[in-house]
């Protein structure tokens, strides 16, 4: 069965330092999300995008982040300029269509640590 | 704003009993969706059951099925004959008819005992 993958996972960056963290959806799938989990606290929802373009975002979703689909397998999240506070799960999902009526598909996750 | 509310942190059971996972929500919307999604120990987040709030009818897939309350914004999770598979966090998860973005409880983690 498809499966969403996440590169890597685990990753380990300074403060201030830029991280690059790699999804690769399933392949028949047009939409894209990113989460993130801080430990001991809630699933958040980040963005989500669609058509080469960002189609929803939260509050969390600042200036220092940023999300980019460069080729036609891949999705990436990049975060500008690390602060501790970044410090948390990353899940990447997709799905077929939009809105509830499609299941999303979540990766494994990537844990960064910044420090 | 809308809020999920799990307020049982760890559950445990025996193998082949039966147990209730509880989710509270609020909103404003009136068509919106309500989910339960599974993430086994080092494993992805997958999909357990989806509720449509105009729907009626509580969703039923196999060994699973939810008690879903519209009027007191509840979404209860029920687990039969519980299998030592079944040991996993389960969230609750909330999306707006309009939108595409999840909001998710705390998560409760069940341990199925043999």
């Amino acid at each position: 069965e498809p499966e969403v993958t996440q590169t890597p996972s685990h990753q380990v960056t300074q403060m201030g330092q830029e991280v690059i963290l790699r999804c690769v959806p399933i392949s028949n799938h047009l939409y894209f999300y990113w989460y993130r989990q801080i430990l001991g606290q809630k699933v958040e929802f980040l963005v989500s995008f669609y058509n080469n373009e960002i189609s929803e975002k939260s509050e969390i979703f600042d200036d220092q982040f940023s999300v980019e689909r460069p080729d036609g397998s891949n999705f990436t999240l990049k975060i500008r300029s690390t602060k501790l506070e970044d410090s948390a799960m990353y899940f990447c999902a997709s799905s077929e269509g939009v809105r509830g009526d499609y299941e999303q598909y979540f990766g494994p996750g990537t844990r960064l640590t910044v420090t | 704003a809308q809020t999920v509310t799990q307020s049982q942190p760890e559950m445990s059971v025996q193998e082949a009993e039966t147990v209730t996972l509880s989710c509270t929500y609020d909103t404003s919307e009136n068509n919106y969706y309500l989910f339960w999604y599974k993430q086994p120990p080092s494993r992805q987040m997958i999909l357990v059951i989806r509720q449509e709030a105009y729907k009626q009818q509580n969703a039923t897939e196999n060994r699973f099925s939810v008690n879903f309350q519209k009027a007191a914004k509840s979404f209860s999770l029920k687990i039969s004959d519980s299998q030592l598979g079944d040991t996993a966090m389960y969230f609750c998860a909330f999306m707006k008819r309009t939108g595409n973005q999840f909001y998710f409880g705390t998560g409760t983690s069940l341990t199925v005992i043999p």
